[in-house]
């Protein structure tokens, strides 16, 4: 079974600081690993995913994640908040062997609140 | 790039009334498809996939039922909705070519 955790419901941060926001999983075998973001009333936008290769990866808008295989993290960052990033933001776990449904486990999301 | 459309964007139905909620595909072919119910603006709960025509998986049992009639079509139904039906649905598509899921826009469904 694979499974997601968001530890934070909300996280708050003051314009021009940087971000992070944590999302740790469980799967078996090796991950593939996606950030997504949900304006209000919208549907989710693909930010960036881990496949294979640096563990640092670049995304949309200037977000980044670095995977970290040894404390099975895949925290999202930016290094300077916008107002306009206040939004809700998902993390999901496939792993690379699941079959041919490909469906991710989401975790609950965290409402990024950034302060002007 | 693929572009998924969703309809309506809301929808006020009263309780036992008929669902049919629409997604299509643009864009690519032979996509895998997705319904999800998300309520209180949080959690995704997946309901159903596909990986062809007529081929649906249910992953909760549930008073909802999905068809995928053509490649690029995914229909969420109901015969008649509950209270507890209400919510934000999402039509997700992911491509052979890719590993991440796109989103549509979404229905907000709100029983009465």
């Amino acid at each position: 079974a694979q499974s997601v955790a968001q530890p934070e419901d909300q996280v708050n941060v003051a314009e021009g600081n940087p971000l992070t926001v944590k999302c740790t999983y469980s799967v078996s075998g090796n991950p593939y690993l996606f950030w997504y973001v949900q304006y209000p009333n919208r549907g989710l936008q693909f930010l960036l995913k881990y496949i294979t290769g640096d563990n640092l990866v670049k995304g949309s808008y200037g977000f980044e994640a670095e995977f970290n295989k040894s404390q099975t993290s895949f925290h999202l960052k930016k290094p300077s908040a916008l107002v306009s990033d206040s939004a809700l933001y998902f993390c999901a776990v496939r792993a690379v062997r699941s079959g041919g449904s490909y469906i991710p486990t989401f975790g609950r999301g965290t409402s990024l609140i950034v302060h002007p | 790039s693929q572009t998924i459309h969703q309809w309506p964007a809301t929808l006020v139905q009263p309780v036992g009334s008929p669902l049919s909620l629409e997604c299509t595909v643009e864009g690519t072919s032979n996509p895998n498809l997705y319904w999800y119910r998300q309520a209180a603006g949080r959690g995704l709960q997946l309901l159903f996939y596909s990986v062809g025509i007529g081929q649906i998986s249910s992953e909760v049992p549930q008073n909802l039922s999905a068809s995928r009639p053509q490649d690029r079509q995914f229909i969420l139904s109901s015969k008649k909705l509950l209270l507890s039906d209400s919510g934000f649905y999402l039509c997700a598509s992911k491509t052979s070519g890719s590993r991440e899921q796109f989103f549509g826009p979404g229905t907000r469904l709100t029983v009465l």
